[in-house]
């Protein structure tokens, strides 16, 4: 069955360290996002991409970093410049010409 | 630009008895309309959708919105809930032929009880 792979499910990082995020996609679709999930604030957009080997900034950006080298993948830093990074992150994608959207089931990033 | 307020952050209800959770939007253009569940430590499950054409729309679990273009609203009903219910729901937006950005609700956690 087609759908998304978020790896890990959890994740801790000492401070000053960088980690990666994985999100792999096997839906064939353009689109990509990154969502970060905090208690009481619903989910904000972090970075988006609509095609391979571009992507723009959400409203959340400072801090994380992405790339997009291939279709189906959307891997996600988040960086030591980010001062608060214990959170739950959302992957999800989108076809170009779809309305409908599939989510991962998350990570959840643990600063120790 | 567009912004979507859920207007109550928790919802207890007993169970079998209805349910309405609101959402309010913004937007000064056409939008796409979403509803989310979401089960703890888990992905968003999409409940239903409303695109254009019948304001009534109905998902699955036997949940539905309607689309009020006028209130600028988007209500979530169920006639009778069930104890499996419980979860977080999530309202959101997207502007119709835009980035497909989805701008989501604070959220609402619906706690059913026995």
């Amino acid at each position: 069955d087609g759908g998304i792979t978020q790896s890990p499910k959890y994740l801790f990082r000492k401070e000053g360290q960088n980690v990666t995020l994985s999100c792999e996609q096997n839906l064939n679709h353009d689109a990509m996002y990154w969502y970060r999930q905090d208690p009481g604030q619903g989910l904000r957009l972090i970075y988006y991409s609509q095609i391979v080997n571009d992507f723009q900034k959400g409203d959340i950006a400072e801090g994380y970093s992405v790339s997009r080298e291939k279709k189906e993948s959307f891997p996600l830093t988040v960086t030591s410049a980010q001062k608060n990074p214990t959170a739950f992150y959302l992957c999800a994608s989108k076809s170009a010409t779809g309305s409908g959207y599939t989510f991962g089931s998350g990570t959840r990033l643990t600063v120790v | 630009a567009q912004s979507v307020t859920q207007l109550d952050s928790q919802v207890p209800v007993f169970e079998e008895a209805p349910v309405e959770l609101r959402c309010n939007y913004s937007s000064s253009v056409s939008v796409y309309l979403f509803w989310y569940v979401q089960y703890p430590n888990q992905g968003l499950q999409l409940l239903l959708k409303y695109l254009s054409g019948s304001t009534l729309v109905k998902g699955i679990n036997g949940f539905e919105a309607e689309f009020n273009k006028s209130q600028t609203s988007f209500h979530l009903r169920k006639p009778s809930v069930h104890i499996s219910d419980t979860a977080e729901y999530f309202c959101a937006v997207s502007v119709s032929g835009n980035t497909g950005k989805l701008i989501f609700g604070q959220g609402t956690t619906l706690q059913v009880k026995p």
